[in-house]
C-alpha cells in the first residue's frame, strides 16, 4: 500500500525563524508531488507542485525540495510570520493509479 | 470567483437521521470527491467523479453515497449516520483525477457531529 509520512507531526517556532518539514514516501512510480497549507478550519490549499524530474519549486517564502530516490520531500519556511500557523499536508500522485496518497500532515504553530 | 462551496458549514444531527451535505464548483471540473479528515489520519477519500454518472468507491465509503447528475454538483448522503461518522468532511474538484497544475480546490469543510 502506498504511503506518505510526514514528519515532524507539530513543531512551534518564534517568528521570523525558518523551519523545514519533511515528507517521506514510498508511492512508485509517482506522476507528481504537492504541498498543500491547511489553516484551521478550512480546506487544504495547493502551495507547490513538483514532478519526478523536479528537484526543487518555490513558491515565495515556501521552497519545496524532491529527492526521488530517497522518496523524500522537504517543505522549507523562511522567516515565518504568524500566518504560517497551519497544518502542512504532502500529497503523492501515483503514476498508474487514480488514488492519491495524503500524509497525515505537520501543525506549525509560529509565535511572536 | 473560483471556488468549491460546502453546506452546511457546521451539523449536528442524531444517529439514524439521513443527512445530505451539498457541494458545487463553478469552474467547469470534471473531476470531483469527498474526503474526510480525522485527527491524525490525514485525508481519507470517501467516493470520487470522474465526470456526469460517473462515480466510484474511495478507500471508506461505508455508509456513504453519492450522486453526479449534474457536473456542477456532487452532494454527500448519509441514509443512516452514526457516531463514528462525526469527522470533518471536504469536498474537492479538478479538472483532471491527478488535479493537473493547479491542483485540487477544497471546499471549506462541514463539520458533522452525529450523537
Amino acid at each position: 500500500k502506498n504511503q506518505v509520512e510526514q514528519s515532524p507531526q507539530s513543531l512551534i517556532i518564534l517568528e521570523g525563524k525558518n523551519c523545514t518539514l519533511q515528507c517521506n514516501y514510498t508511492v512508485s512510480p509517482f506522476s507528481n508531488l504537492r504541498w498543500y497549507k491547511q489553516d484551521t478550519g478550512r480546506g487544504p490549499v495547493s502551495l507547490t507542485i513538483m514532478t519526478f524530474s523536479e528537484n526543487t519549486k518555490s513558491n515565495g517564502r515556501y521552497t519545496a525540495t524532491l529527492d526521488a530516490d530517497t522518496k523524500q520531500s522537504s517543505l522549507h519556511i523562511t522567516a515565518s510570520q504568524l500566518s504560517d500557523s497551519a497544518s502542512y499536508i504532502c500529497v503523492v500522485t501515483p503514476l498508474n493509479d487514480y488514488k492519491l496518497s495524503f500524509g497525515a500532515g505537520t501543525t506549525v504553530t509560529v509565535r511572536a | 470567483e473560483a471556488q468549491v462551496t460546502q453546506n452546511p458549514r457546521y451539523l449536528i444531527t442524531v444517529t439514524g437521521k439521513k443527512l445530505t451535505v451539498t457541494c458545487s464548483q463553478n469552474m467547469n471540473h470534471e473531476y470531483m470527491s469527498w474526503y474526510r479528515q480525522d485527527p491524525g489520519l490525514g485525508l481519507r477519500q470517501i467516493y470520487y467523479s470522474m465526470n456526469v454518472e460517473v462515480t466510484d468507491k474511495g478507500d471508506v465509503p461505508e455508509g456513504y453515497k453519492v450522486s453526479r447528475k449534474e457536473k456542477r454538483n456532487f452532494p454527500l448522503i448519509l441514509e443512516s449516520p452514526s457516531p463514528n461518522q462525526t469527522s470533518l468532511y471536504f469536498c474537492a474538484s479538478s479538472l483532471s483525477i491527478t488535479g493537473g497544475v493547479y491542483g485540487y480546490t477544497f471546499g471549506s469543510g462541514t463539520r458533522l457531529t452525529v450523537v
